[in-house]
């Protein structure tokens, strides 16, 4: 067990809907992330939040909304998706991202999105 | 930019036979990280190691070990009398404290192994 959770595990959402995906760390770390794993691709790193403060927005669509309320928890808001959009989903946290000593990442099993 | 390859896409092996799985990387930094991860069918990825700049002390445990050459840019992972729980697939990444904050990751994209009894 990583002591990262995420929910929920699956979900299937209409372009027109409106949803979230939760993310929790229970190793008190004080980073955490958002990456998409899409078919066929890297891992794509979508935001990082330090201490509960952005980051890191790597050019992510407005469509995708993050929200950090205490180092703990992480929110994904979803609006308006597209079908290019399905993907898994995955929370990372770390102790520090000074991309030094304590650097390494423990990831969530993440979320498998379906935008029909 | 930072960039990690992994040229191998599948391995297919059978059980108890070894296995490397390669990993090359390009930075220009001098002090740089490099980590791999394992992930199941199950999804998540787990962390198994970070290698630092600095340390080529090549690292065994258990089963796995990893061979780190900056000679030669790359840090290549073997796993010893593979078994069944060893099918995932293994991504190999690489991060440096220049990267402008963040913590952030370049992944490879991914060997999936596969060992069959």
């Amino acid at each position: 067990e990583t002591g990262v959770t995420q929910t929920p595990r699956h979900l299937v959402m209409g372009m027109t809907n409106k949803k979230s995906l939760k993310c929790e760390q229970h190793l008190g770390h004080n980073a955490m992330y958002w990456y998409k794993q899409s078919a066929k691709k890297p891992l794509e790193l979508m935001f990082v939040y330090s201490l509960e403060e952005r980051v890191e927005n790597n050019s992510v669509p407005s469509r995708f909304s993050p929200e950090c309320p205490n180092s703990s928890h992480l929110f994904l808001h979803l609006h308006t998706l597209q079908p290019e959009d399905s993907a898994l989903y995955l929370c990372a946290s770390s102790q520090e991202t000074s991309g030094g000593l304590n650097n390494e990442q423990f990831f969530g099993p993440g979320t498998r999105l379906t935008v029909l | 930019a930072q960039k990690v390859t992994q040229a191998q896409t599948e391995i297919s092996v059978v059980e108890k036979e070894d296995v490397t799985l390669d990993c090359v990387y390009e930075t220009r930094d001098t002090t740089y990280y490099l980590f791999w991860y394992k992930q199941p069918p199950s999804g998540e990825l787990v962390f198994l190691i970070r290698r630092n700049s600095f340390d080529e002390q090549n690292e065994i445990s258990g089963r796995y070990s990893w061979n780190f050459q900056k000679s030669t840019s790359s840090f290549n992972f073997t796993i010893t009398a593979s078994q069944v729980v060893d099918s995932a697939v293994y991504f190999c990444a690489l991060t440096s404290p220049d990267t402008g904050g963040g913590n952030k990751l370049t992944f490879g994209t991914g060997t999936q192994l596969k060992v069959e009894l």
